[in-house]
């Protein structure tokens, strides 16, 4: 059975700095894309980031590029999403997901970050 | 890096079929075959149900159907039952390999 379970989410404040990770089972996890995908509360849904099997080249979007980093240890098949420079508009729950051609065909519960003072 | 745009909401009765559809732009519906639906009910992770374009995972209803057309995707769910209710998104590969989605349609079975 596949299974992503995401960790690390909590409330920081504005500026801060916060780490989450994905532990993942049940398929081969070193060769398989990675994703991180987020929501908004009461909102639609934003990817965010996906990392190669290899661990690079990682891509993000636009609205976290340069503040976010997504990396890899496929040794303990672990995901991880390094958070800087947060904003009360990063605040969503955010998804780890496998990433197959495009598509995110496996998807953990998620893990509410909420960005506030 | 705008989403794909979806209507906010869509209806019908049970039995009926409804359409969603999905708007994006020449930098990614139109030159992808990449595009995805997912389905999202309250407090849940979305489920994947059509993948490029119009083909179904494993065990998924044969109710759902995609198609694409131009910078237009869509979404058809047939024979509308009372568990289709739920918030639907469509996605598709952006030119430079990243993904976008769209704002999500709320799909209310009267």
């Amino acid at each position: 059975e596949v299974q992503l379970v995401e960790s690390g989410g909590g409330l920081v404040q504005p500026g801060g700095s916060l780490r989450l990770s994905c532990e993942v089972s049940g398929f081969f996890f070193s060769g398989h894309y990675m994703t991180w995908v987020r929501q908004a509360p009461g909102g639609g849904l934003e990817w965010v980031a996906k990392i190669p099997p290899s661990g690079t080249p990682q891509l993000y979007a636009d609205s976290v590029e340069g503040r976010f980093t997504i990396s890899r240890d496929n040794n303990r098949n672990l995901l991880f999403l390094e958070m800087s420079g947060l904003r009360p508009e990063d605040t969503a729950v955010y998804y780890c997901a496998k990433e197959e051609w495009f598509r995110t065909d496996f998807w953990g519960q998620g893990t509410l970050v909420t960005v506030s003072s | 890096q705008s989403g794909l745009t979806q209507p906010p909401s869509a209806s019908g009765s049970p039995g009926q079929s409804v359409t969603i559809s999905c708007t994006g732009t020449s930098s990614d519906i139109a030159v992808s075959n990449y595009v995805s639906w997912y389905q999202q009910e309250p407090g849940k992770a979305p489920k994947l149900i059509i993948f490029e374009v119009s083909k179904r995972p494993s065990g998924v209803t044969d109710r759902f159907s995609g198609s694409k057309s131009g910078n237009r995707a869509a979404l058809t769910v047939s024979g509308l039952q009372a568990d289709d209710e739920a918030d639907y998104f469509c996605s598709s590969k952006r030119t430079g390999g990243t993904v976008v989605f769209g704002g999500g349609t709320k799909l209310t079975v009267l």
